[in-house]
């Protein structure tokens, strides 16, 4: 079966340090991986999404970028993050041609 | 442009009762709908879907209707539980693209 690993949990960080979230994807091939957040009180916000090694689409202009190292790894890494950055950040996974995504547990971040 | 809207913040049923979520859409190339339920400082679990052919589809307590001419989806559940006190998001999508447009969410409380 598949699972899906996001690490850290929590994390608390201050204003201007970077920043690296990871995600990983077990027992599949070439998934669809997907960045989203959730601010405190709102909705699901797409931030990125990979259709391949290496291949990155934005959705959102901000002060975050993804990478795809490996088929099943996803990054998402900041220079200097801004107090605005905080919110709950979920990693998702899609076997192409299906329509469903699956979650990752999340990681919290809290730029203080 | 909020293409998926789900109007209701909130809602409180009684345990052993009916709940009803409702989702509208704009977009008439949607063709695939989706809900999932997302707890506190979780990820988000995908819950049922329906295909644009159907009208209905059944999976244990949860059931989907669409109604494809109102452009309107309802998630029921029966009967409540508590455990089913969540939040909830609809979300669709259409053949041929990568991403999942979601709705704002509805935050389901089951009374005891």
């Amino acid at each position: 079966s598949q699972t899906i690993h996001q690490w850290p949990a929590t994390l608390v960080q201050p204003v201007g340090s970077p920043l690296s979230l990871e995600c990983t994807v077990e027992g599949t091939s070439n998934p669809n991986l997907y960045w989203y957040r959730q601010a405190a009180g709102r909705g699901l916000q797409l931030l990125f999404y990979s259709v391949g090694i290496g291949q990155i689409s934005s959705e959102v202009p901000q002060n975050l970028s993804a990478s795809r190292p490996q088929d099943r790894q996803f990054i998402l890494s900041s220079k200097k993050l801004l107090l605005s950055d905080s919110g709950f950040y979920l990693c998702a996974w899609r076997t192409p041609g299906r329509y469903e995504q699956y979650f990752g547990p999340g990681t919290r971040l809290t730029v203080t | 442009d909020q293409q998926v809207k789900q109007n209701s913040p909130s809602l409180s049923v009684q345990e052993g009762r009916i709940s009803i979520l409702n989702c509208d859409y704009t977009n008439s190339m949607f063709d695939y709908f989706l809900w999932y339920k997302k707890y506190p400082a979780e990820g988000p679990t995908f819950l049922i879907s329906i295909s644009s052919i159907k009208d209905k589809n059944e999976d244990g307590r949860f059931t989907v209707f669409l109604n494809k001419s109102a452009k309107h989806l309802s998630l029921h559940i029966v009967p409540s539980q508590p455990g089913d006190s969540a939040v909830y998001f609809c979300a669709a999508n259409f053949f041929g693209n990568e991403k999942l447009t979601f709705g704002t969410g509805t935050r389901l409380t089951i009374i005891p």
